[in-house]
């Protein structure tokens, strides 16, 4: 098993570009989560989903988007990227998303936008 | 608001014992969960929390006392590999995970 992967590991942007960040999983799990993680700063969580079909925001989900069209697939959009937007971004899932869940991470995507 | 605190960074020696504190404040509380990780790398899982008390696995213990919003993780006999970071999290009433900025612990020979 692969586990959760994501691509690509790295991405440079110029301010108001796209582009799309890939998460997949082979571990039939049902929820998947975005999060961000900036220098000093607890992991934050930007969308996240219960199931295929389905998404909801977290945190901070302004200036991202989400689809869950497969189950082992969750895409993370950037529209208009912004320099704010310079980080790193993991992507997890979990079993379901009750108490004592753990959550298994991805290998994260540095992204810098310049 | 919700807030996880804990420190910034720890140094210990190899071979020692180091004790990582973490203080929550959070709208409920529905488990407190620790991940290590590596620089570069993604976080993993060390444990999981409900209840009051002491869980032990291997070198690391995890301690909880919910009336005082209070954990602490602590390793044993420490190792150069358990250099790095190590995050707090808290699950709310809605089921998130609220992370602490997590502890860079320094390990030296």
């Amino acid at each position: 098993n692969a586990g959760v992967t994501q691509t690509p590991k790295f991405r440079v942007l110029k301010t108001g570009q796209s582009m799309t960040l890939l998460c997949a999983q082979d571990m039939n799990h049902e929820y998947m989560y975005w999060y961000r993680q900036d220098p000093g700063m607890g992991l934050r969580l930007i969308h996240y989903s219960v199931g295929e079909g389905t998404t909801a925001k977290g945190e901070v989900p302004d200036g991202y988007n989400v689809s869950r069209l497969k189950k082992q697939n969750f895409l993370l959009g950037l529209e208009s990227a912004a320099p704010s937007q310079t980080s790193v971004y993991f992507c997890a899932s979990s079993p379901t998303g009750g108490t004592y869940n753990e959550q298994f991470f991805g290998p994260g995507t540095r992204l810098t936008v310049l | 608001g919700q807030n996880i605190d804990q420190p910034t960074e720890m140094t210990a020696t190899e071979g020692a014992i180091v004790q990582i504190n973490c203080t929550y404040q959070t709208s409920g509380f529905n488990g407190l969960f620790w991940y290590q990780q590596h620089a570069g790398e993604a976080p993993t899982f060390l444990s999981y929390n409900v209840l009051d008390g002491l869980e032990e696995k291997g070198r690391f213990s995890s301690f909880l006392s919910r009336s005082k919003g209070y954990s602490y993780l602590l390793l044993k006999e420490l190792q150069m590999k358990d250099s790095a970071s190590y995050l707090c999290a808290v699950m709310d009433s809605n089921y998130q995970l609220i992370w602490g900025a997590g502890t860079k612990l320094i390990i030296k020979p």
